[in-house]
């Protein structure tokens, strides 16, 4: 069964524009990550927030996390056509090494 | 080596033939993951190892799935008897820890039954 769901489920942008993807999970965590995917490959991890972390950024991402609402959102910015992928969260299942994946996005970026 | 390994990259294999996938994680990596993808979906969990130790098998869809690790590096996912519903992209992934930091995975082994 997969806990995390991604919204929307597909997304199709102009190249400069941002990207926003959101997660949500249903149970407690210690941490969640994003990956991306590319057609026919392996996932790439991307990054890493904590439970008692709230942002965090690298690069282009900008991942956040409210353990409230149980959500989570990766926001690329000036979005490029490589960037055309699928992104999914994943969590840790109670707190455990079992990595837990949602259902992805499907992100395509327009030149 | 650099990155986790997998092999066959595609494998067809025709209904009720055994088949065994094999995945060479990356050196001194400790924790050990296979993950099934269906078309369209996310990863889903299928057994994990710390080294040599199966320590869960939770996610193995029926007796007909078998993963192993007798060194603590490389694995063999091995399906028996397949059935057309075991088409999928079987991904490993390795971690240093127990993936705190991160998996990375391989690029997968598609796996399809006719």
């Amino acid at each position: 069964s997969q806990q995390g769901e991604e919204d929307p489920q597909a997304l199709s942008i102009q190249e400069g524009e941002n990207a926003t993807m959101n997660c949500s999970y249903k149970t407690s965590i210690n941490n969640l990550q994003w990956y991306r995917q590319n057609s026919g490959r392996g996932l790439v991890h991307l990054i890493l927030i904590r439970s008692n972390e709230r942002e965090k950024h690298s690069g282009r991402l900008r991942v956040t996390l409210d353990t409230s609402k149980k959500s989570s959102s990766l926001l690329i910015t000036a979005s490029r056509a490589a960037d055309t992928a699928s992104y999914f969260c994943a969590t840790d299942h109670s707190g455990t090494y079992k990595y837990i994946f949602g259902t992805g996005t499907r992100l395509k970026v327009l030149a | 080596g650099a990155g986790v390994s997998q092999s066959p990259r595609y494998k067809v294999a025709k209904r009720g033939q055994d088949v065994a996938l094999r995945c060479d994680p990356i050196s001194g990596h400790v924790s050990l993951f296979w993950y099934q993808q269906a078309l369209g979906q996310g990863p889903e969990f299928l057994t994990y190892f710390q080294n040599e130790a199966q320590l869960d098998k939770s996610g193995l869809p029926s007796d007909r799935f078998f993963a192993e690790r007798p060194e603590g590096s490389v694995s063999t996912l091995k399906i028996q008897r397949t059935q057309q519903e075991d088409s999928a992209v079987y991904l490993c992934a390795s971690s240093r820890t127990g993936g705190n930091y991160g998996y990375t995975f391989g690029s997968g082994t598609r796996l399809t039954v006719v």
